[in-house]
């Protein structure tokens, strides 16, 4: 079945850093990739869409000057949380869907531990 | 915006017991998804659902895609003690959109 792969799984850092978390798909091909947010024994929230080639989507209430993302090719999307703080921290968890579109399902990544001290 | 109400929110279960959760909204949906969520993990598809009145299965999991558009079920048959974690229903309201997420349920195992 469809893979994605992030890295890394967990991440503990001062805060004031910024802090980059990659998602792969490793066995196809995505145009479009998905950045999630999950609070403890909480369901996933949508953060941002991010499109190979272009500006990601934001949802309403994210900062975009925040969290950076970049897809620059088809199977590598990038979030970068900037300069992290205490209520950053968070699970994140990306996932991605075959270009070929249709009804193609998401498939997701074992998500980014983010601790921020 | 779309919402999905998935119930229980949580439920316990013993060895070889059958398992039923189900997601309700008040919009249509040409896409269901159920997953599942193992703890410090990311959510696992299970089972796709494409068509109204669908019913599909994989293993002991057995999901239906509701007639009106707007629910869908999953049931689990002779539970296992690995069934325990959090399971999602999904939907797209058109393909290519964005996914919206049911509350989750979380599968406890009885003490």
């Amino acid at each position: 079945g469809a893979v994605v792969s992030q890295h890394p799984s967990w991440v503990i850092c001062k805060s004031g850093t910024s802090v980059k978390i990659e998602c792969r798909s490793l066995d196809f091909q995505a145009t479009t990739m998905f950045w999630y947010r999950q609070f403890p024994k909480q369901s996933l929230m949508l953060m941002a869409t991010s499109n190979e080639g272009s500006k990601a989507t934001y949802e309403q209430g994210v900062e975009k000057d925040k969290f950076l993302i970049n897809h620059a090719s088809l199977t590598l999307s990038t979030l970068t949380v900037t300069s992290a703080h205490p209520e950053d921290s968070s699970f994140y968890i990306c996932s991605a869907r075959d270009w070929r579109g249709g009804n193609q399902p998401q498939h997701f990544g074992d998500g980014t531990r983010l601790s921020i001290l | 915006g779309q919402q999905l109400n998935q119930s229980p929110q949580s439920m316990f279960i013993q060895e070889g017991e059958d398992v039923s959760m189900n997601c309700t909204s008040s919009s249509i949906f040409n896409t269901w998804l159920w997953y599942k969520q193992d703890p410090g993990e990311g959510p696992v598809l299970l089972i796709a659902l494409y068509k109204a009145g669908e019913l599909t299965s994989n293993g002991r999991l057995t999901a239906q895609f509701g007639i009106t558009r707007k629910d869908s079920f999953l049931n689990i048959s002779a539970s296992i003690p690995s069934d325990v974690g959090i399971y999602f229903c999904a939907g797209h309201i058109a393909a290519g959109n964005k996914l919206t997420f049911g509350g989750g349920t979380r599968v406890l195992v009885k003490p």
